[in-house]
Protein backbone atom coordinates (compact mmCIF):
# COMPACT_ATOMS: atom_id res chain seq x y z
CA UNK A 1 0.00 0.00 0.00
CA UNK A 2 1.21 3.14 -0.76
CA UNK A 3 1.58 6.08 1.61
CA UNK A 4 0.59 9.46 1.29
CA UNK A 5 0.98 11.64 4.35
CA UNK A 6 -0.78 15.36 4.92
CA UNK A 7 0.17 17.75 7.60
CA UNK A 8 -2.14 17.53 9.97
CA UNK A 9 -4.52 20.06 10.52
CA UNK A 10 -6.63 21.54 11.11
CA UNK A 11 -5.17 24.96 9.41
CA UNK A 12 -6.93 28.48 10.23
CA UNK A 13 -5.59 31.41 8.31
CA UNK A 14 -7.23 34.82 7.83
CA UNK A 15 -8.64 35.72 4.82
CA UNK A 16 -6.32 37.07 2.53
CA UNK A 17 -3.25 34.91 3.77
CA UNK A 18 -2.03 32.30 2.25
CA UNK A 19 -2.43 28.68 3.31
CA UNK A 20 0.27 25.68 2.65
CA UNK A 21 -0.17 22.63 2.40
CA UNK A 22 2.07 19.72 2.55
CA UNK A 23 2.36 16.29 1.05
CA UNK A 24 4.39 13.26 0.98
CA UNK A 25 4.65 10.06 -0.23
CA UNK A 26 6.45 6.75 -0.07
CA UNK A 27 7.11 5.52 -3.42
CA UNK A 28 9.67 6.73 -5.04
CA UNK A 29 8.39 5.96 -9.04
CA UNK A 30 5.19 7.75 -8.66
CA UNK A 31 5.06 10.01 -11.77
CA UNK A 32 1.40 11.79 -11.46
CA UNK A 33 0.12 13.80 -8.46
CA UNK A 34 -2.90 15.33 -7.82
CA UNK A 35 -4.52 18.32 -5.26
CA UNK A 36 -8.07 17.84 -4.81
CA UNK A 37 -10.57 19.57 -2.57
CA UNK A 38 -13.45 18.05 -0.69
CA UNK A 39 -16.43 19.76 0.84
CA UNK A 40 -18.03 17.87 3.96
CA UNK A 41 -20.19 15.39 2.67
CA UNK A 42 -19.31 16.19 -1.03
CA UNK A 43 -16.91 14.01 -3.18
CA UNK A 44 -13.69 15.34 -4.27
CA UNK A 45 -12.69 18.10 -6.66
CA UNK A 46 -9.67 18.26 -8.61
CA UNK A 47 -7.83 21.87 -8.58
CA UNK A 48 -4.76 21.11 -9.76
CA UNK A 49 -2.55 17.89 -11.51
CA UNK A 50 1.46 18.10 -11.20
CA UNK A 51 3.68 15.79 -13.29
CA UNK A 52 7.03 17.35 -13.48
CA UNK A 53 9.46 19.20 -10.83
CA UNK A 54 8.87 22.65 -10.11
CA UNK A 55 6.04 24.84 -9.75
CA UNK A 56 2.60 25.02 -11.15
CA UNK A 57 0.51 27.62 -11.18
CA UNK A 58 -3.46 28.23 -12.20
CA UNK A 59 -5.12 30.97 -10.21
CA UNK A 60 -4.78 31.38 -6.47
CA UNK A 61 -3.26 27.74 -6.24
CA UNK A 62 0.00 27.24 -7.04
CA UNK A 63 1.62 23.30 -6.32
CA UNK A 64 5.18 22.27 -5.84
CA UNK A 65 6.53 18.88 -6.61
CA UNK A 66 9.83 17.54 -5.72
CA UNK A 67 10.50 13.97 -7.05
CA UNK A 68 13.69 14.03 -5.31
CA UNK A 69 12.37 14.42 -1.79
CA UNK A 70 9.02 13.07 -2.64
CA UNK A 71 7.22 15.99 -1.56
CA UNK A 72 4.38 17.92 -3.19
CA UNK A 73 2.69 21.00 -1.72
CA UNK A 74 -0.56 23.31 -2.36
CA UNK A 75 -0.31 26.91 -1.45
CA UNK A 76 -3.47 29.12 -1.75
CA UNK A 77 -3.04 32.62 -1.91
CA UNK A 78 -5.42 35.11 -1.37
CA UNK A 79 -7.65 33.02 0.67
CA UNK A 80 -10.95 33.24 0.44
CA UNK A 81 -14.15 31.89 3.05
CA UNK A 82 -15.15 29.51 0.08
CA UNK A 83 -11.95 27.73 0.51
CA UNK A 84 -12.81 26.52 3.74
CA UNK A 85 -12.67 22.46 2.82
CA UNK A 86 -10.79 19.35 2.92
CA UNK A 87 -7.40 19.22 0.91
CA UNK A 88 -6.93 15.89 -0.38
CA UNK A 89 -3.37 14.46 -1.53
CA UNK A 90 -3.73 11.69 -4.24
CA UNK A 91 -0.71 9.99 -5.83
CA UNK A 92 -0.85 7.72 -8.80
CA UNK A 93 0.05 4.16 -9.06
CA UNK A 94 -0.20 3.35 -12.45
CA UNK A 95 -4.30 3.76 -12.38
CA UNK A 96 -5.21 3.89 -9.23
CA UNK A 97 -5.00 6.91 -6.65
CA UNK A 98 -3.76 6.75 -3.20
CA UNK A 99 -4.76 9.69 -1.22
CA UNK A 100 -4.21 11.19 2.15
CA UNK A 101 -5.90 11.82 4.87
CA UNK A 102 -6.80 15.57 4.21
CA UNK A 103 -5.57 18.93 5.74
CA UNK A 104 -8.89 21.04 7.00
CA UNK A 105 -8.27 24.27 5.98
CA UNK A 106 -10.42 26.94 7.67
CA UNK A 107 -10.46 30.69 6.46
CA UNK A 108 -12.01 32.96 9.28
CA UNK A 109 -13.55 36.30 7.45
CA UNK B 1 -19.11 20.66 -19.10
CA UNK B 2 -19.47 16.67 -18.76
CA UNK B 3 -19.77 15.14 -15.51
CA UNK B 4 -19.62 11.82 -13.80
CA UNK B 5 -23.78 11.08 -12.26
CA UNK B 6 -24.32 8.60 -9.50
CA UNK B 7 -27.98 7.16 -8.19
CA UNK B 8 -28.74 6.74 -5.72
CA UNK B 9 -27.49 9.74 -3.69
CA UNK B 10 -28.37 7.78 -0.18
CA UNK B 11 -29.41 3.57 0.08
CA UNK B 12 -30.39 2.60 3.46
CA UNK B 13 -30.40 -1.63 3.11
CA UNK B 14 -30.31 -3.72 5.75
CA UNK B 15 -27.38 -6.26 6.82
CA UNK B 16 -27.47 -8.98 4.01
CA UNK B 17 -29.43 -7.63 1.65
CA UNK B 18 -27.83 -7.26 -2.02
CA UNK B 19 -27.08 -3.57 -3.06
CA UNK B 20 -26.28 -2.17 -6.92
CA UNK B 21 -25.05 1.49 -7.24
CA UNK B 22 -24.92 3.01 -10.57
CA UNK B 23 -22.54 5.13 -12.20
CA UNK B 24 -22.87 6.85 -15.38
CA UNK B 25 -18.93 8.28 -16.45
CA UNK B 26 -17.94 10.75 -18.88
CA UNK B 27 -18.82 9.60 -22.36
CA UNK B 28 -15.58 9.80 -23.51
CA UNK B 29 -13.59 8.31 -20.96
CA UNK B 30 -12.71 4.50 -21.12
CA UNK B 31 -11.55 3.88 -17.51
CA UNK B 32 -13.54 3.37 -14.46
CA UNK B 33 -12.96 3.27 -11.07
CA UNK B 34 -14.57 3.03 -7.44
CA UNK B 35 -13.98 4.39 -4.03
CA UNK B 36 -14.94 4.40 -0.78
CA UNK B 37 -14.89 6.61 1.91
CA UNK B 38 -15.58 5.58 5.69
CA UNK B 39 -17.12 8.71 7.71
CA UNK B 40 -14.29 10.36 8.86
CA UNK B 41 -11.60 8.38 7.22
CA UNK B 42 -9.45 8.35 4.01
CA UNK B 43 -10.88 8.26 0.00
CA UNK B 44 -9.77 4.11 -0.93
CA UNK B 45 -9.35 2.19 -3.95
CA UNK B 46 -11.80 -0.33 -4.76
CA UNK B 47 -11.03 -1.40 -8.19
CA UNK B 48 -10.40 0.10 -11.57
CA UNK B 49 -11.89 -0.94 -15.10
CA UNK B 50 -10.93 -0.93 -18.49
CA UNK B 51 -11.98 -2.31 -21.58
CA UNK B 52 -14.49 -4.51 -19.83
CA UNK B 53 -12.45 -6.33 -17.62
CA UNK B 54 -10.97 -5.20 -13.69
CA UNK B 55 -7.17 -4.11 -14.78
CA UNK B 56 -6.92 -3.56 -10.31
CA UNK B 57 -8.88 -4.35 -6.74
CA UNK B 58 -7.21 -3.46 -3.89
CA UNK B 59 -8.15 -5.73 -0.76
CA UNK B 60 -11.16 -4.54 0.19
CA UNK B 61 -12.90 -5.91 -2.95
CA UNK B 62 -13.68 -9.49 -2.10
CA UNK B 63 -15.89 -11.61 -3.78
CA UNK B 64 -18.39 -10.02 -2.23
CA UNK B 65 -18.25 -6.88 -4.63
CA UNK B 66 -18.55 -7.05 -8.48
CA UNK B 67 -18.80 -4.28 -10.85
CA UNK B 68 -20.34 -4.26 -14.43
CA UNK B 69 -20.74 -2.21 -17.42
CA UNK B 70 -24.44 -3.48 -18.69
CA UNK B 71 -24.66 -1.34 -21.37
CA UNK B 72 -22.88 1.80 -23.36
CA UNK B 73 -23.39 4.40 -20.32
CA UNK B 74 -23.66 2.88 -17.02
CA UNK B 75 -21.21 1.21 -14.72
CA UNK B 76 -22.38 0.03 -11.46
CA UNK B 77 -20.88 -2.06 -8.56
CA UNK B 78 -22.93 -4.58 -6.61
CA UNK B 79 -22.18 -5.61 -2.91
CA UNK B 80 -23.55 -8.94 -2.63
CA UNK B 81 -24.59 -9.26 1.28
CA UNK B 82 -23.93 -5.92 2.75
CA UNK B 83 -22.37 -6.11 6.27
CA UNK B 84 -22.44 -3.17 8.67
CA UNK B 85 -18.92 -2.05 7.87
CA UNK B 86 -20.65 -1.50 4.28
CA UNK B 87 -21.80 1.73 5.31
CA UNK B 88 -19.48 4.69 3.74
CA UNK B 89 -20.20 6.89 1.07
CA UNK B 90 -19.43 5.52 -2.44
CA UNK B 91 -17.67 7.60 -5.59
CA UNK B 92 -17.25 6.48 -8.90
CA UNK B 93 -14.55 8.18 -10.97
CA UNK B 94 -13.56 8.04 -14.93
CA UNK B 95 -10.71 8.63 -16.76
CA UNK B 96 -9.01 8.85 -20.23
CA UNK B 97 -5.76 7.11 -21.00
CA UNK B 98 -3.24 9.48 -19.42
CA UNK B 99 -0.43 10.86 -22.42
CA UNK B 100 3.11 10.39 -22.21
CA UNK B 101 2.76 7.72 -19.77
CA UNK B 102 0.71 10.16 -17.36
CA UNK B 103 -1.96 9.22 -15.37
CA UNK B 104 -4.52 11.27 -16.48
CA UNK B 105 -6.85 13.33 -14.51
CA UNK B 106 -9.70 11.08 -12.33
CA UNK B 107 -13.04 12.96 -12.06
CA UNK B 108 -15.58 11.72 -9.29
CA UNK B 109 -18.94 11.94 -9.17
CA UNK B 110 -21.42 13.13 -6.21
CA UNK B 111 -21.12 9.79 -4.23
CA UNK B 112 -23.72 7.52 -2.87
CA UNK B 113 -24.09 7.14 0.90
CA UNK B 114 -24.60 3.80 1.64
CA UNK B 115 -26.12 2.90 5.32
CA UNK B 116 -26.27 -0.56 5.97
CA UNK B 117 -28.83 -0.98 9.20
Amino acid sequence: QKEVEQNSGPLSVPEGAIASLNCTYSDRVSQSFFWYRQYSGKSPELIMSIYSNGDKEDGRFTAQLNKASQYVSLLIRDSQPSDSATYLCAVADDYKLSFGAGTTVTVRA
Amino acid sequence: EPEVTQTPSHQVTQMGQEVILRCVPISNHLYFYWYRQILGQKVEFLVSFYNNEISEKSEIFDDQFSVERPDGSNFTLKIRSTKLEDSAMYFCASSVPGNGGNTDTQYFGPGTRLTVL
